[in-house]
């Protein structure tokens, strides 16, 4: 089945740094991958769609500049929080989405722990 | 706006059946979804349904909908230990083609 994987699984980081998480789809391309945070005993807030080759489409209230995203390549998308804040810390998951399947699945990484000091 | 809700704890049994209910608001919409969310883990699609379907089995999975109501319900027959979990119900807004998805029911299983 598609996998989707996330790089690191858990980060530390102090505050003012910049951190990236990578997202890959290892078995197929994806067209579109979107990123998701997640506050505890919370769902999954949608921070931004991206697709390869263009610039990602931010949801209401998310910071652009703060929240940096790159979809290089069609199997590859990379968040970097910048300048992290202790209020950035949380739970980052990222999906991609083939386009080919007709109930337009999105295949879930396992997540990235952010904790900022 | 759109939104998909459901009750956030259930508690069951091993062995007896747990239903979890969920309502939305978009009727557009063309897919719903069940997630599974084991703890300190990513999200894994369960099972899906049409929005042209009324039922649908997978094996101890029996997904209803009820369009009129906007009403979909997952009921896991014979519920095992393993099933101890978060279960998101999701809905693809059609409108632009994202998943929303309800806060969770976090299922507890009692010996």
């Amino acid at each position: 089945g598609a996998v989707v994987s996330q790089h690191p699984s858990r980060v530390i980081c102090k505050s003012g740094t910049s951190v990236k998480i990578e997202c890959r789809s290892l078995d197929f391309q994806a067209t579109t991958m979107f990123w998701y945070r997640q506050f505890p005993k919370q769902s999954l807030m949608l921070m931004a769609t991206s697709n390869e080759g263009s610039k990602a489409t931010y949801e209401q209230g998310v910071e652009k500049d703060k929240f940096l995203i790159n979809h290089a390549s069609l199997t590859l998308s990379t968040l970097t929080v910048t300048s992290a804040h202790p209020e950035d810390s949380s739970f980052y998951i990222c999906s991609a989405r083939t386009g080919g399947l007709s109930y337009n699945e999105q295949f879930f990484g396992p997540g990235t722990r952010l904790t900022v000091l | 706006g759109e939104d998909v809700e459901q009750s956030l704890f259930l508690s069951v049994r091993e062995g007896d059946s747990s239903v979890i209910n969920c309502t939305y608001t978009d009727s557009s919409s063309t897919y719903l979804y069940w997630y599974k969310q084991e703890p300190g883990a990513g999200l894994q699609l369960l099972t899906y349904i049409f929005s042209n379907m009324d039922m649908k089995q997978d094996q101890r999975l029996t997904v209803l909908l009820n369009k009129k109501d906007k009403h979909l319900s997952l009921r896991i027959a014979d519920t095992q230990t393993g099933d101890s979990a978060i279960y998101f119900c999701a809905e693809i807004y059609n409108r632009d083609d994202k998943i929303i998805f309800g806060k969770g029911t976090r299922l507890h299983i009692l010996p």
